[in-house]
């Protein structure tokens, strides 16, 4: 049962244009949700988050927008820069669970120059 | 500071070996996780800890076996390697649950044959 999924396996955008991944996620109690980007033989590093209070936060380049009713988040990079491509994951998290993160597949982006 | 480090990064086993992966970090967090990561997929959480002397299952943990005798360190034992455990695991810490920022390490990439 994948409690949260990122559709798009990869996502192809030009420089300077906006990026968007989606995440899609199944279970109501998740309160808390990040996003993560990985390089290449790297560990995943944090990148934003947003609590389900909120229905947006920004920081910067980028910003993830929360939309309860259709549990359905998503990250918006602009402008994007070739720098930016890597593989972005989704993960969800609720209170009491001791921090633990549902990851989503990922999607890799690749911004052309 | 390091953050959190791992040993080794690439292991090719035999399939029955066993081996430790170590893993280590220096920001005293309290909270340490092992997540697993095969090919096309999201990260899924092995075992936790929550404090030296304190562990718990996550949602893969048949095959494995962690201990925390200390915050610093937590190695994640397999015991009888399989084909299955082929996969690249990272270790994370983070110093509380919900709404902490959960840091990795770099990975360790293991080949069981």
């Amino acid at each position: 049962d994948q409690q949260v999924k990122q559709n798009s396996p990869s996502l192809s955008v030009q420089e300077g244009r906006i990026s968007i991944l989606n995440c899609d996620y199944t279970n109501s109690m998740f309160d808390y949700f990040l996003w993560y980007k990985k390089y290449p033989a790297e560990g995943p590093t944090f990148l934003i988050s947003i609590s389900s209070i909120k229905d947006k936060n920004e920081d910067g380049r980028f910003t993830v927008f929360l939309n309860k009713s259709a549990k359905h988040l998503s990250l918006h990079i602009v402008p994007s820069q070739p720098g930016d491509s890597a593989v972005y994951f989704c993960a969800a998290s609720f209170s009491g669970n001791t921090g633990k993160l549902i990851f989503g597949q990922g999607t890799t982006l690749q911004v052309k120059p | 500071n390091a953050g959190v480090t791992q040993t080794p990064k690439f292991r090719i086993l035999k399939i029955g070996q066993s081996m430790t992966l170590q893993c280590a970090q220096d920001m005293n967090h309290n909270y340490m996780y092992w997540y697993r990561q095969d090919p096309g997929m999201g990260l899924k959480l092995i075992y936790y800890s929550v404090g030296a002397g304190i562990t718990d299952k996550g949602e893969v943990p048949n095959g494995y076996n962690v201990s925390r005798s200390t915050t610093e360190d937590f190695p994640l034992r397999l015991e009888l390697a399989a084909p299955s455990q082929t996969s690249v695991y990272f270790c994370a810490s983070s110093r509380n649950r919900v709404g902490e920022t959960q840091y990795f390490g770099p990975g360790t990439r293991l080949l069981v044959l």
